[in-house]
C-alpha cells in the first residue's frame, strides 16, 4: 500500500526557534495533505489542509503565522512551527488521501516535538 | 454542530470479546472510519463503512446504522497487543474527517 513518511520523528528545541517537520508521500502523488496535531489523552485535531500549488487552508484557531504551511510538490508538504513555545509540544501526524477516493487515508508516522 | 462520542476508556479480559460504540452527528455524512492507535504512534485504518450493516475483517468487526448515526467496533478473541486507544472518525460533507476523542481499551490477562 501508499507510504506516507515524516522527518524527523521527534524533535527537541528550544523556546523561540522555528522547527520544518516534513512529510512525503513515497510512492504516490498528493495534491493535498493534511496536518494534524495530537496532545495527550487527546483525539487528533485537524491543523490545516496543504495544497500542492497554493495557499494552505487553515482550521479555525490556528495561526497561520506561527504553523507555516508549504505544499511544494506532489509528493513533500512542509510544516514549520514558528517561535515554538512550550505549549507547542504535541505529536503532529500528516496524511494524504489516496486515488481510491476520500475514504483512503494514509498516516505518516507522525512527529513528537518538546519545545523547552 | 459536529460531535462525535465514543466512551473514553473500556476494559476486557484477554480471549473475550469487546464491542466499542460510536455515535456521530455531523454536516453531510460520507462514511465511518475505525482506527487503532498505540501509545506514541500514528492511527493505523481499520475499517471504513459507508452502507448499514456489519463487516467483518478477521477478528474486527464494524458494523454501522446511518439513520442512527451510530457505529460500533467488535473486537474478538482478544490479545494483548490490541490494548490501544480506538479512533472513531466520520467523513463529513465535505470530506473532511471528524474525529472522537478516542476510546482506550485496556486488556486483562
Amino acid at each position: 500500500g501508499a507510504v506516507v513518511s515524516q522527518h524527523p520523528s521527534w524533535v527537541i528545541c528550544k523556546s523561540g526557534t522555528s522547527v520544518k517537520i516534513e512529510c512525503r508521500s513515497l510512492d504516490f502523488q498528493a495534491t493535498t495533505m493534511f496536518w494534524y496535531r495530537q496532545f495527550p489523552k487527546q483525539s487528533l485535531m485537524l491543523m490545516a489542509t496543504s495544497n500542492e500549488g497554493s495557499k494552505a487552508t487553515y482550521e479555525q484557531g490556528v495561526e497561520k503565522d506561527k504553523f507555516l504551511i508549504n505544499h511544494a510538490s506532489l509528493t513533500l508538504s512542509t510544516l514549520t512551527v514558528t517561535s515554538a513555545h512550550p505549549e507547542d509540544s504535541s505529536f503532529y501526524i500528516c496524511s494524504a488521501p489516496g486515488t481510491s477516493g476520500p475514504h483512503e487515508q494514509y498516516f505518516g508516522p507522525g512527529t513528537r516535538l518538546t519545545v523547552t | 454542530g459536529q460531535n462525535i462520542d465514543q466512551p473514553t476508556e473500556m476494559t476486557a479480559t484477554e480471549g473475550a470479546i469487546v464491542q466499542i460504540n460510536c455515535t456521530y452527528q455531523t454536516s453531510g455524512f460520507n462514511g465511518l472510519f475505525w482506527y487503532q492507535q498505540h501509545a506514541g504512534e500514528a492511527p493505523t485504518f481499520l475499517s471504513y463503512n459507508v452502507l448499514d450493516g456489519l463487516e467483518e475483517k478477521g477478528r474486527f468487526s464494524s458494523f454501522l446504522s446511518r439513520s442512527k448515526g451510530y457505529s460500533y467496533l467488535l473486537l474478538k478473541e482478544l490479545q494483548m497487543k490490541d490494548s490501544a486507544s480506538y479512533l472513531c472518525a466520520a467523513l463529513d460533507s465535505n470530506y473532511q474527517l471528524i474525529w472522537g476523542a478516542g476510546t482506550k481499551l485496556i486488556i486483562k490477562p
